[in-house]
């Protein structure tokens, strides 16, 4: 079984640059959140993609956006990137479609923006 | 809103001794409670969660938690800790009203362990 896999490990960028993330979910789960987590702090929930479509967003603003395709890998963009944009960015899967769902996590893909 | 309150930013403990750490959450109604941990330069792991039953929980590596619904509160414990869990533990809950597992986090207690 594979596990929640991210690309790229590290992602230095400037201010005013635009990236994509990329995230590959765990095999037979159709449910991607992507979370943003600064340094020394707990992880914050951005969105929620499910069988392709947003379903839930945290609070970010709107260049901060996702996208789910048919076999559930995600990509999160990020336009216009601020300096407090630096941070861990995880991927977490889960099978989804009921409120105790579990999420496993990928290893994160460490942003820096200068 | 959910909120999580873990109220140790950083534990030290010797090796073979135990350890706790407090977690607090503010919705008193149902709620999914978890504990991930972190390895420098890693994602999260799954340590264990409790979503109904029993208030005890056992997780992987020894961890356990008890769920106090009174209290609010979600600890966790292990008896005797290693070198190696040495880490950043971080408690979470869902309370199942937005996206299907959607984790509050917690900032997160570092645990340092020392010979």
């Amino acid at each position: 079984e594979t596990g929640v896999t991210q690309s790229p490990t590290h992602l230095i960028k400037t201010r005013g640059q635009q990236v994509t993330l990329r995230c590959s979910s765990q095999s037979g789960h159709n449910t991607v959140s992507w979370y943003q987590q600064a340094l020394g702090q707990g992880p914050q929930f951005i969105f929620q993609y499910y069988r392709e479509e947003e379903n839930g967003r945290g609070n970010f603003p709107p260049r901060f956006s996702g996208l789910q395709f048919p076999n559930y890998s995600s990509e999160l963009n990020v336009n216009a990137l601020e300096l407090d944009d630096s941070a861990l960015y995880l991927c977490a899967s889960s099978l989804g479609g009921t409120q105790v769902d579990t999420q496993y996590f990928g290893p994160g893909t460490r942003l820096t923006v200068l | 809103a959910q909120s999580v309150t873990q109220l140790d930013s950083q534990v030290p403990v010797f090796e073979e001794a135990p350890v706790e750490l407090r977690c607090n959450y503010s919705s008193s109604v149902s709620v999914y409670l978890f504990w991930y941990v972190q390895y420098p330069n890693q994602g999260l792991q799954l340590l264990l969660k409790y979503l109904s039953g029993s208030t005890l929980v056992k997780g992987i590596n020894g961890f356990e938690a008890e769920f106090n619904k009174s209290q609010t509160s979600f600890h966790l414990r292990k008896p005797s800790v290693h070198i190696s869990d040495t880490a950043e533990y971080f408690c979470a809950v869902s309370d199942g009203t937005d996206s299907w597992g959607k984790l509050q986090f917690g900032a997160g207690t570092q645990v340092v362990v020392t010979p």
